[in-house]
């Protein structure tokens, strides 16, 4: 049973580019989420989508946005690159009709911002 | 706004000695609590998850516990070893749905 797939695992790009990064949850899970992880600091929430619609958003800027397809899986995108937005990002998957189940989260997309 | 602390930040034991690692919430209003592990460089190993009426968890040599009134969760590592190097961050799920994360607590094993 596969877990969370996030692809790629590690990204390079310039400032003023755009990137997407992709997501596939776990076998049974519905909904995704997504998080930034600066070096040595706790994830932070950017936004979760659930059947295919944004449904909750952290305090992120309008450059990032993402999708949700029909299949549950979940792009982010995030326009006009930053230096600032050089980060781990994590995808986690979850089952909205069973949240106190948890989450499982995949290994991450390393984003390197030049 | 629901806020969470880890104490401490960098621990440092010898191999085989007993530990706990702390977490605290500011806002008891919580679905659960879990405890992550994390490799560097990597993405995050859940460990164990306390439903919000429940009042411990245990895996292995691992132990969590919750008491929800005071706002406090404990990690209890026996018997460690170099292989539990790593950073342990819990995390909240309230009502809202989004899991907030304490900045985590790394751990390293002196073989």
């Amino acid at each position: 049973d596969a877990g969370v797939t996030q692809s790629p695992t590690h990204l390079i790009k310039t400032r003023g580019q755009q990137v997407t990064l992709r997501c596939s949850p776990k076998s049974g899970h519905d909904t995704v989420s997504w998080y930034q992880q600066a070096l040595g600091q706790g994830p932070q929430f950017i936004f979760q989508y659930y059947e295919e619609e944004e449904r909750q958003r952290g305090n992120f800027p309008d450059r990032f946005s993402g999708h949700q397809f029909p299949n549950y899986s979940s792009e982010l995108n995030v326009n006009a690159l930053l230096l600032g937005d050089s980060a781990l990002y994590l995808c986690a998957s979850s089952f909205t009709g069973e949240v106190n189940y948890g989450y499982t989260f995949g290994s991450g997309t390393r984003l390197t911002v030049v | 706004k629901q806020e969470v602390t880890q104490i401490p930040a960098a621990l440092s034991v010898p191999e085989g000695e007993n530990l706990v690692l702390n977490c605290s919430f500011t806002d008891s209003a919580i679905y659960n609590l879990q405890w992550f592990r994390q490799d560097p460089g990597k993405g995050l190993t859940s460990l164990l998850l306390i439903q919000s009426s429940q009042r411990e968890q245990t895996s292995g040599r691992l132990n969590a516990s919750l008491d929800k009134s005071s706002g406090r969760s404990t990690l209890y590592i026996a018997a460690s070893q170099p292989g539990d190097s790593a950073t342990y961050l819990c995390a909240v799920l309230g009502s809202n749905y989004q899991l907030i994360w304490g900045a985590g607590t790394k751990l390293i094993i002196k073989p």
